[in-house]
């Protein structure tokens, strides 16, 4: 069964970075785009980034564009997003999404940024 | 940018149908498919309408997606309402740069 396990969340000072991973399993996960998308508590989905298969692509939401870095290691199956320059209103649960006809997701890892 | 607008809330009592609306404020609404997630209290999304009127498999057929070109926008209709399909539900789309979600609608089974 194929499944997008998310970590690396926790507790981060504003200004501070932190690297999030996704890996894959039960797909051949090459082949697929992918997405990260995040819910800040008590809101609705905001994506924010989007990579092709063989990183051909990289697309970013505004909000996150110069801060965040998306990138993939196929031979690891993972997925990852380099989060720097932090900031409060980047608090939120994120989740990768793999697209095939449509989007599967993950359970998804939650980013604290706080003082 | 687009944007995707959705109604805040829908109730409906079980047995009834309900329709959620997505409307896209800029660029046709058949230019980019577009896709329907529910997201249950505590879970992550999941997708019940994906290229606009298609049902993963597993997804009953209660969940039916359609887009409506005269007024540039999406709806996501479910038939035989049960108190399982209380959740939150999302549109999305995208264009060449972006991809957007709709701000979300809160479906209650009365």
């Amino acid at each position: 069964e194929a499944q997008l396990v998310e970590s690396g969340g926790g507790l981060v000072q504003p200004g501070g970075s932190l690297r999030l991973s996704c890996v894959a399993s039960g797909v051949t996960f090459s082949h697929y785009s992918m997405n990260w998308v995040r819910q800040a508590p008590g809101k609705g989905l905001q994506w924010v980034s989007y990579i092709g298969s063989g990183s051909s692509v990289k697309l970013y939401a505004d909000s996150v564009k110069g801060r965040f870095t998306v990138s993939r290691d196929d031979a690891q199956n993972s997925l990852f997003l380099q989060m720097n320059s932090l900031r409060v209103e980047d608090t939120a649960v994120y989740y990768c999404a793999r697209v095939n006809s449509f989007w599967s997701w993950g359970q998804g890892t939650l980013v604290t940024v706080s003082s | 940018n687009f944007i995707l607008t959705q109604p805040h809330s829908v109730s409906g009592s079980p047995g009834k149908t309900v329709t959620i609306s997505c409307t896209r404020s800029s660029g046709s609404i058949a230019s980019n498919y577009v896709q329907w997630y529910q997201q249950r209290p505590g879970s992550s999304p999941t997708t019940v309408i994906y290229e606009d009127k298609q049902r993963p498999s597993g997804v009953p057929d209660r969940f039916s997606g359609s887009i409506d070109t005269s007024s540039n926008s999406a709806s996501l209709t479910i038939s035989g309402l049960t108190a399982e399909d209380e959740a939150d539900y999302y549109c999305q789309s995208y264009d060449s740069r972006n991809h957007e979600f709709g701000g979300g609608t809160r479906l209650t089974v009365l």
